[in-house]
């Protein structure tokens, strides 16, 4: 079975601050996806990224920016320069593909609250 | 817009009534699904639908019945619903389960509150 964890559960920061949303997951399986999506007020949750079990590299993509560590099973998320339009919740998941079985396992979830 | 359109947005309802939640999906998919998300708890998975058919119940109670016309629409019919039913549903669309390139899209939710 799958995990995701989430620990912190909500965090507040001060604009232009950077902040880092933690994530660790737990998977037997060797070949997964890991996903970031964001949920503003209005509901929707957002996708951020995906990221495959085979790829380590880094990725950033403006003032977002994301750490995948297979050591530590980790999958960390930091924005930079934090903004008051990035108060939302965010949550990281998971997926091992095994056909029509796929199923999304999500964390918690993360509420990031941006003051100007 | 996620291409994933869900109404109504808000519902209150009664214990003893009938109401449908609607989800269209502009996105060529072929897999819907539909998840509740109540405060303080990860999402839920309820249903999915792989090319109109239902792949999955999550051990979900009869008082929700979900119906797949096609491949764009998805409704989730609600009776006799439990005040713990309140929470938000939130509709998603994917290409096929199984598939690589699987991301899931989702519509804002409806915020259903039962009385």
């Amino acid at each position: 079975a799958q995990k995701v964890t989430q620990a912190q559960t909500e965090i507040s920061v001060v604009e232009k601050e950077d902040v880092t949303l933690d994530c660790v997951y737990e998977t037997r399986d060797t070949t997964y996806y890991l996903f970031w999506y964001k949920q503003p007020p209005s509901g929707e949750l957002v996708f951020l990224i995906r990221r495959n079990s085979f790829d380590e590299q880094n990725e950033i993509s403006g003032r977002y920016s994301w750490n995948f560590q297979k050591s530590t099973s980790s999958f960390n998320f930091t924005i930079t320069a934090s903004q008051v339009v990035d108060s939302a919740v965010y949550f990281c998941a998971l997926i091992v593909l095994r056909g029509a079985n796929s199923k999304l396992t999500f964390g918690k979830g993360i509420t990031l609250s941006v003051r100007p | 817009e996620t291409g994933v359109t869900q109404t109504p947005r808000h519902l209150v309802m009664g214990m003893t009534n009938k109401k449908s939640l609607k989800c269209e999906q502009h996105l060529g998919h072929n897999a819907m699904y539909w998840y509740k998300q109540s405060a303080k708890k990860p999402l839920e998975l309820m249903f999915v639908y792989n090319f109109k058919e239902q792949t999955e119940n999550n051990s979900v109670p009869s008082r929700f019945s979900p119906e797949c016309p096609n491949s764009s629409h998805l409704f989730l019919h609600l009776h006799t619903l439990q005040p713990e039913d309140s929470a938000l549903y939130l509709c998603a669309s994917s290409q096929e389960p199984g598939r690589v390139k699987n991301i899931q899209y989702f519509g804002a939710g409806t915020r259903l509150s039962v009385l």
